[in-house]
């Protein structure tokens, strides 16, 4: 079985300051990771995602996020946020570590505020 | 492209009533899964169809059932409607080994 624990469910940071949002996962098998962007009343944009290759990934918009699996961490960093990065981002396992053509296991999101 | 589409958008239904949700996957994707998503809370899984079969089903009941065409598109059903089934409900599309592409979702609310 896997699971998700995203550790902020509210991050607040002012325009031109790093981002960090920080998650945890579990997972039986060598995983496959996923940080999941939700715009209000827009779908799910994929940001990023991590399947045993590098261990740092480079997602759209310029973020990345580092696989540590000393740790089983899988943190999503921005170095300068903008006020349109302001949304609910999920970070998300997947089953069997089978790419995201199996099932998608999400955390219960980091709401990222912005300030001006 | 255009991307992943379900309609309807908004739907209300009162308790007990049965509903009917569709999806038409991006184009290519043979792969369709189905997510519900409760106010305040991440989506989970509810079940995948590939080739027109059940390959995958997350924990809901019986209740939930589901279907897709040769075209690749899918339908969503939910018999016996309960206040809790009110939620916000994605459809994703994927390719073997390809990331999941997401539509906008059908915001069903239950009276």
């Amino acid at each position: 079985a896997q699971s998700v624990t995203q550790l902020d469910s509210h991050v607040s940071v002012s325009e031109g300051t790093p981002v960090l949002l920080r998650c945890n996962y579990s997972s039986s098998y060598s995983p496959s990771l996923f940080w999941y962007v939700q715009h209000p009343n827009k779908g799910l944009q994929l940001l990023l995602k991590y399947t045993s290759a590098a261990t740092l990934v480079k997602g759209i918009n310029g973020f990345e996020a580092e696989f540590k699996k000393s740790e089983t961490s899988f943190h999503l960093t921005k170095p300068s946020a903008h006020m349109s990065d302001a949304a609910e981002y999920f970070c998300v396992v997947s089953a069997e570590g089978g790419g995201s053509n199996y099932k998608l296991t999400f955390g219960k999101g980091t709401l990222l505020t912005v300030n001006p | 492209d255009a991307g992943v589409t379900q309609s309807p958008t908004h739907l209300i239904k009162t308790r007990g009533q049965q509903v009917t949700l569709r999806c038409s996957p991006k184009s290519g994707h043979d792969t369709v899964s189905w997510y519900q998503q409760a106010l305040g809370q991440g989506p989970q899984f509810i079940f995948q169809y590939y080739e027109e079969e059940e390959r995958q089903r997350g924990n809901f009941p019986d209740r939930f059932s589901g279907h897709q065409f040769p075209n690749y598109s899918s339908e969503l059903n939910v018999n016996a409607l309960l206040l809790g089934d009110s939620a916000l409900y994605l459809c994703a599309s994927s390719l073997v080994y390809t990331e999941a592409f997401f539509g906008q979702g059908t915001r069903l609310t239950v009276v």
